[in-house]
């Protein structure tokens, strides 16, 4: 098995612009979360999907964040615009029933 | 709320001591607890998950253990190697969501 796969493993922009990172869970999950890992604030959850739908999106901070999930087999989070605060590792997880297996995560820098 | 603490921040020992990283959470009901390792630049590794029924779990030279009614669970390393140097994060399931605690950044020198 493959793991959960993100894409891209780092991204730099500028402010203003729009980002989108991509995720590809474990075949045969039913449940993607989003996380966002910085120093000041550890990881904190975005948003979680189960079976491609949005079940808790209270920890998206505002307006310019967004998710979705099409199918099963991909997800993405979209910032748009950008900017030098929403630098931090983005992580994508993927579950089935019992424990919740990460990706190598997003590093993005917003200058 | 669910919030969890872990203690301590940093830990520094030299190779071959038995170690134990503390986490706490103020929810006692909880789903699962799991033990991760962040290498640094790294993505998480799970290293030990333990069922809200269960008391404690074991993997080689890791055991972790879970005390729901106090709150607590402690992950216990035997014969600590430099190669256990990373960050330890102890994490609660809450209904589907894990709610992460700050981390024992751990060094093992030879």
């Amino acid at each position: 098995d493959a793991g959960v796969i993100q894409s891209p493993r780092h991204e730099v922009t500028e402010m203003g612009q729009e980002v989108t990172l991509r995720c590809k869970p474990i075949s045969g999950h039913n449940s993607l979360f989003w996380y966002r890992q910085t120093m000041m604030r550890g990881l904190e959850l975005l948003i979680y999907f189960n079976n491609n739908v949005p079940i808790d999106d209270s920890g998206m901070p505002e307006d310019r964040f967004s998710a979705k999930m099409p199918n099963a087999s991909f997800s993405t989070l979209k910032i748009q615009p950008s900017e030098p605060r929403d630098s931090a590792v983005y992580f994508c997880a993927s579950s089935l029933s019992r424990g919740k297996y990460f990706g190598p995560g997003t590093r993005l820098t917003v200058t | 709320k669910q919030e969890v603490t872990q203690i301590p921040a940093a830990l520094s020992v030299p190779e071959g001591e038995n170690l134990v990283l503390n986490c706490s959470f103020t929810d006692s009901a909880i789903y699962n607890l799991q033990w991760f390792r962040q290498d640094p630049g790294k993505g998480l590794t799970s290293l030990l998950l333990i069922q809200s029924s269960q008391r404690e779990q074991t993997s080689g030279r890791l055991n972790a253990s879970l005390d729901k009614s106090s709150g607590r669970s402690t992950l216990y390393i035997a014969a600590s190697q430099p190669g256990d140097s990373a960050t330890y994060l102890c994490a609660v399931e809450d209904t589907d969501k894990l709610i992460f605690g700050t981390g024992t950044r751990l060094q093992v020198f030879p």
